[in-house]
């Protein structure tokens, strides 16, 4: 089966301290990588798709990339109100493309 | 407004008592999607359906049932829960399948003692 692993698992952050969450895949023939934010007691919200190495998408202070094995979810100068657990989520290329397999998750705490 | 709607938000019940999850979205979406969340464990999905009447397992299907017997309806069933199953539950859909974006209901918490 394909995997999704996410580093940092925890994150603090200043309020304006940019930095970069990660999201590693093992699948091949990649269908889709998805970015979702969580925020605590709620549903995912998605934010980003991106299809291809090379990809990037941004809104407002998050930046996704992707490359053939990665991706990036860059965050410049973060607010407060950015604080939320970041999913990523990879189709299950081994079995199904309809199995969606998430990565555990970085929370991240931005202090003011 | 578009949405996934999930009933009850909280639940407690009793080992063997038999329960249902209700999920209802109202997006015209083909697919719909269970999952159950744990600390340490991340997001794991139980089931999924492609369309009414077709359903596929996910990857922690046992001990759930599900059905689809309209679009817009994608019930999860317990019919013995056991402490193990206490959990946080999420109903998503999408246009597209599992490479469209999900759209999440805000989530059922179950406890069973």
């Amino acid at each position: 089966e394909d995997q999704v692993t996410q580093s940092p698992e925890a994150l603090r952050l200043q309020e304006g301290e940019s930095s970069s969450l990660n999201c590693s895949y093992t699948v091949s023939g990649l269908r889709g990588l998805f970015w979702y934010r969580q925020d605590p007691g709620k549903g995912p919200e998605f934010l980003f798709t991106l299809y291809s190495a090379g990809e990037e998408k941004e809104k407002e202070r998050l930046k996704a990339t992707l490359t053939k094995k990665e991706s990036f979810l860059h965050i410049t100068a973060p607010k407060p109100e950015d604080s939320a657990t970041y999913l990523c989520a990879v189709p299950d290329t081994k079995t199904s493309y309809d199995k969606v397999i998430f990565g555990p998750g970085t929370s991240l705490s931005v202090i003011p | 407004e578009a949405q996934v709607t999930q009933n009850p938000r909280y639940l407690i019940t009793v080992t063997g008592k038999k329960l249902t999850v209700t999920c209802s979205q109202n997006m015209n979406h083909e697919y719909m999607s269970w999952y159950r969340q744990d600390p340490g464990l991340g997001l794991r999905q139980i089931y999924y359906s492609m369309n009414v009447e077709v359903t596929d397992k996910g990857d922690v299907p046992e001990g759930y049932k599900v059905s689809r017997k309209e679009k817009r309806n994608f019930p999860l069933i317990l019919e013995s829960p056991s402490p193990n199953q206490t959990s946080l539950y999420f109903c998503a859909s999408s246009f597209g399948g599992g490479n469209s974006p999900l759209h999440f209901g805000n989530g059922t918490r179950l406890t069973v003692t």
